[in-house]
């Protein structure tokens, strides 16, 4: 089945800096990765998506990128922000006989003041 | 806000009790989701609803039991539950194509005593 891999598990960054967070899956019939923010006591909360024939998107301070070839989709966060500071998941879908959504472990994300 | 209701927000049952989680959403989606999360993991997929109709099940045990009554409710019952089914349970929902983001409820913590 699909798998999910993601780096870091924690990052710490200043206020200002950009911050990168990694994934690779491995079922090659994927072809939607959505990447959630999830607060304390919320919900994830969809922040940005990318589908298989877009090698990149930018919705303002954060874009995604896709390498299909190599598997490989990333976040990339600029000018961060104390805000900014929750938990990041990246995820995979794919249907095998409904749509199922395989997330990555996770990443915590620190923005210092 | 979030567009999926989920009720109680907090539930604390013992072994031998029956209770039930809800799950509400008017955004006219037609798949439903029901996940679990432990601390500090990722949420994991358990039951998947497309036009109300049951489309995957994660080989969860029978003591947790789906329903969905209509479009826009998600049951999840539970009966004789153990300890280590104590977690966050998350509600998801829809379009049921492809490629389409899952909207998630804030949850509900389940406390096993």
């Amino acid at each position: 089945g699909e798998n999910v891999e993601q780096h870091p598990s924690t990052l710490s960054v200043q206020e200002g800096d950009s911050a990168v967070i990694k994934c690779t899956y491995s079922d090659s019939a994927s072809n939607y990765f959505p990447w959630y923010k999830q607060e304390l006591g919320k919900g994830p909360q969809l922040i940005i998506d990318i589908r298989s024939n877009v090698g990149e998107k930018k919705d303002q301070r954060i874009a995604v990128t896709l390498n299909k070839t190599a598997k490989h989709f990333s976040l990339h966060i600029t000018e961060t922000q104390p805000e900014d500071s929750a938990v990041y998941f990246c995820a995979a879908s794919i249907y095998t006989g409904g749509f199922k959504t395989i997330f990555g472990a996770g990443t915590r994300l620190f923005v210092k003041a | 806000d979030t567009e999926v209701t989920q009720t109680p927000k907090h539930l604390v049952m013992g072994m031998t009790n029956k209770k039930s989680l809800k799950c509400e959403q008017h955004m006219g989606h037609r798949a439903m989701y029901w996940y679990k999360q432990k601390a500090k993991k990722p949420p994991e997929l358990m039951f998947v609803y497309s036009y109300e109709k049951l489309s995957i099940n994660e080989s969860v045990p029978s003591r947790f039991s789906p329903e969905c009554p209509n479009s826009s409710l998600l049951n999840l019952h539970l009966h004789a539950l153990q300890p280590e089914d104590s977690a966050l349970y998350l509600c998801a929902s829809s379009q049921p194509s492809f490629n389409q983001p899952q909207h998630f409820g804030d949850g509900t913590r389940l406390s096993i005593l």
